[in-house]
């Protein structure tokens, strides 16, 4: 069964460009999780769809956007790049609500880097 | 007083040593604990999963959760080289994952 996949692997942008990243989680897995890695920071949560509505967000300004697709598949927004948002990001997959869902799966990333 | 602290490391250890890896945590609420383990440029793999207090073993893997002192702990026997990794412990309050909150992680080295 494959597990989450995520591209692209990795990404240059220049400062002010727009980065789209895209992820699809496991069959059977309707919740999908954006989370930043940062040298130092650790994971920050950014975004959790689920069901194709948006059910929570960090504490990231609004240029961090996403949506999620009928086929629960996800794609993150990232608008108006600053050199600050050069990190792994990580999305992950995990069953809906409604279940027992505290175990998260997680992609390999996508290493973005803004110059 | 961060939700979750976690020593960085870096830990370095011979193969074939016991490794304790550990965090605290301030929210006596958190119900689920996890352990991650993320190596070199991937994504964290879920390792552990634990629920309220007690002892959990896999293999050479065991988690202890100690809810009264709000300490959680992963133990690794025999280690390994292939054990050389970025361990992230989490937890949770419950009621989806969204609520997780992760330690920063604790970088392991195991030397052949």
């Amino acid at each position: 069964e494959a597990g989450v996949t995520q591209s692209p692997t990795h990404l240059i942008k220049t400062r002010g460009q727009q980065a789209t990243l895209r992820c699809s989680p496991i069959s059977g897995h309707t919740s999908v999780y954006w989370y930043q890695q940062a040298l130092g920071l650790g994971l920050q949560f950014l975004l959790w769809y689920d069901e194709g509505e948006e059910r929570n967000r960090g504490n990231f300004p609004p240029r961090f956007s996403g949506r999620q697709f009928p086929n629960y598949s996800s794609e993150l927004n990232v608008n108006a790049l600053e050199l600050e948002d050069s990190a792994l990001y990580l999305c992950a997959s995990s069953l809906g609500i409604g279940t027992v869902n505290e175990k998260l799966f997680f992609g390999s990333g996508t290493q973005l880097s803004v110059l | 007083q961060k939700e979750v602290e976690q020593d960085p490391g870096p830990l370095s250890v011979p193969e074939g040593a016991i490794v304790s890896l550990n965090c605290t945590y301030s929210n006596s609420a958190f119900q689920y604990f996890m352990w991650y383990r993320q190596y070199s440029r991937k994504g964290p793999e879920l390792l552990m999963y634990t629920y309220s207090s007690g002892n959990k073993e896999d293999g050479r893997f065991t988690a202890q959760v100690d809810k009264s002192s709000k300490y959680i702990s992963l133990f690794i026997r025999d280690s390994q080289p292939s054990d050389s990794a970025t361990y992230l412990c989490a937890m949770s309050l419950g009621g989806g994952s969204e609520k997780l909150v992760f330690g920063k992680g604790t970088k392991l080295t195991v030397n052949p």
